[in-house]
């Protein structure tokens, strides 16, 4: 069975600070997803990751995709409350690359 | 309207009501998705339909039927919930259901947020 985990599954910080949010699973995916989610909305899709090593940058998100292709990271620097919201990351089922398999999520919380 | 609309965005229903979910999508896709998101739990796929065609039903109870008359328009019809059903149940569509190893992007809705009681 093919699972992803996410760490921390809560975070608070203060305006300013970096932070590191983890997606971890036993299984190899073909490539990873992270959406964000606000209050009173649907996810939201911020990237995709195929190969792995790969690192893409968003403006001051970071994300990378591990080696063994199994985890990945998502990092924030100089946090804003906009980043507020619930952070998911998916995968895709093996050879079935529409249907997403999600974590629990990581929910983030950048104080002003 | 743009996007994934869905419809009602807040519902509470008895144990013994029935009661349908709507989802609209205006981007021209073919694939849609229905997702169940409970608290402190993942996503959970429930159906998938392609071109009108049902693909996924993930073991979803039959107190739940979903309905896709047309790529634009998904469905899902409630009856005899229980309160362990209640969720924000998210609708999402994508231009096609990837069948390879790689995801096509998929674009959700802003959920209807189901109490049971």
């Amino acid at each position: 069975t093919q699972l992803l985990e996410q760490s921390p599954q809560f975070l608070s910080i203060q305006e300013g600070e970096n932070l590191t949010v983890y997606c971890n699973s036993s299984s190899v995916f073909s490539s990873l997803q992270w959406y964000r989610q606000e209050p009173g909305e649907g996810p939201v899709l911020l990237v995709t990751v195929v190969t792995g090593g790969e690192v893409k940058k968003l403006k001051r998100l970071t994300f990378q995709f591990g080696d063994a292709r199994k985890d990945s990271s998502l990092h924030i620097t100089a946090a804003q409350p906009g980043d507020t919201g619930l952070y998911l990351c998916a995968g895709p089922r093996y050879n079935q690359g529409g249907k997403l398999i999600f974590g629990q999520g990581t929910e983030l919380s950048v104080k002003p | 309207e743009t996007g994934v609309t869905q419809t009602p965005r807040h519902l509470v229903m008895g144990m013994t009501n029935k009661k349908s979910l709507k989802c609209e999508q205006h981007l021209g896709h073919n694939a849609m998705y229905w997702y169940k998101q409970s608290a402190k739990k993942p996503l959970e796929l429930m159906f998938v339909y392609n071109f009108k065609e049902q693909t996924e039903n993930n073991s979803v109870p039959s107190r739940f039927s979903p309905e896709c008359p047309n790529s634009s328009h998904l469905f899902l019809h409630l009856h005899t919930l229980q309160p362990e059903d209640s969720a924000l149940y998210l609708c999402a569509s994508s231009p096609l259901l990837a069948g390879g190893p790689l995801p096509d992007t998929q674009y959700f809705g802003p959920g209807t947020r189901l109490t049971v009681l």
